[in-house]
């Protein structure tokens, strides 16, 4: 069956250091999503990528936070330098095709997650 | 703008017992609504989802939920638990242009032997 996969699993580094997180969705999803999860609360969106553009970024915080999907295909989320309060779950999600219909709706699947500890 | 409220961050209750999980939302146009959950170290599996057909929705694993509009509700039943069911349960909705759904904060149903 075709996952979302993600790397590394769990990451810890130092605060004002720089780190990369990766995502890899299905095959043939051309949407592409990072999500993070502080311990304790639901997932936020942080960007959603449509092909290799960038549908939404409104709550990236883009002083330290940048996104790429270059080929739309896989994509890397990188943060620098990293601060505590980034501690949490980083999660990317895929979706199928898009419709021309505005009342689809394309199931989002979700990898296992990054877990980041900024120390 | 949409929102959900899940109703208790912990829901504790035991093996065979009826498994009931609350979610409110609000929405200002038609809702879709979704019920997630993630295991420890995992990300989040759709259990199920309402996109404005029938009421009463079937999911995964024996859970359904039924859409009530004018309680604003979306909770989540299972007849009896399982050990198996412990795990973290999110409530999320989406509406008209944005599929992209907002959580809730998840409630996190404890099973006792």
């Amino acid at each position: 069956e075709a996952e979302v996969a993600q790397s590394p699993r769990y990451k810890i580094t130092e605060k004002s250091q720089a780190v990369a997180f990766w995502c890899d969705p299905i095959s043939g999803h051309a949407t592409l999503y990072w999500y993070r999860q502080i311990l304790g609360q639901g997932p936020e969106l942080l960007v959603q990528f449509q092909d290799e553009s960038v549908v939404d970024d409104s709550q990236l915080p883009k002083d330290r936070f940048s996104a790429e999907r270059l080929k739309g295909v896989d994509s890397t989320l990188k943060i620098q330098p990293a601060e505590l309060g980034d501690s949490a779950m980083y999660l990317c999600a895929s979706s199928g095709p898009t419709s021309a219909s505005e009342s689809s709706y394309n199931e989002q699947f979700f990898g296992p997650g990054t877990r980041l500890t900024v120390l | 703008a949409q929102s959900v409220t899940q109703l208790g961050s912990h829901v504790s209750v035991s093996e065979g017992a009826l498994v009931l999980l609350r979610c409110n939302y609000s929405s200002s146009v038609p809702p879709y609504l979704f019920w997630y959950v993630q295991y420890p170290n995992q990300g989040l599996q759709l259990l199920l989802k309402y996109t404005s057909a029938a009421t009463l929705v079937k999911g995964i694993n024996g859970f359904e939920a039924e859409f009530k509009k004018s309680e604003t509700s979306f909770h989540l039943t299972k007849p009896s638990a399982h050990m198996s069911d412990a795990a973290e349960y999110f409530c999320a909705v989406g509406s008209g242009g944005s599929y992209i759904p907002t959580f809730g904060r998840g409630t996190s149903l404890i099973v006792h032997p």
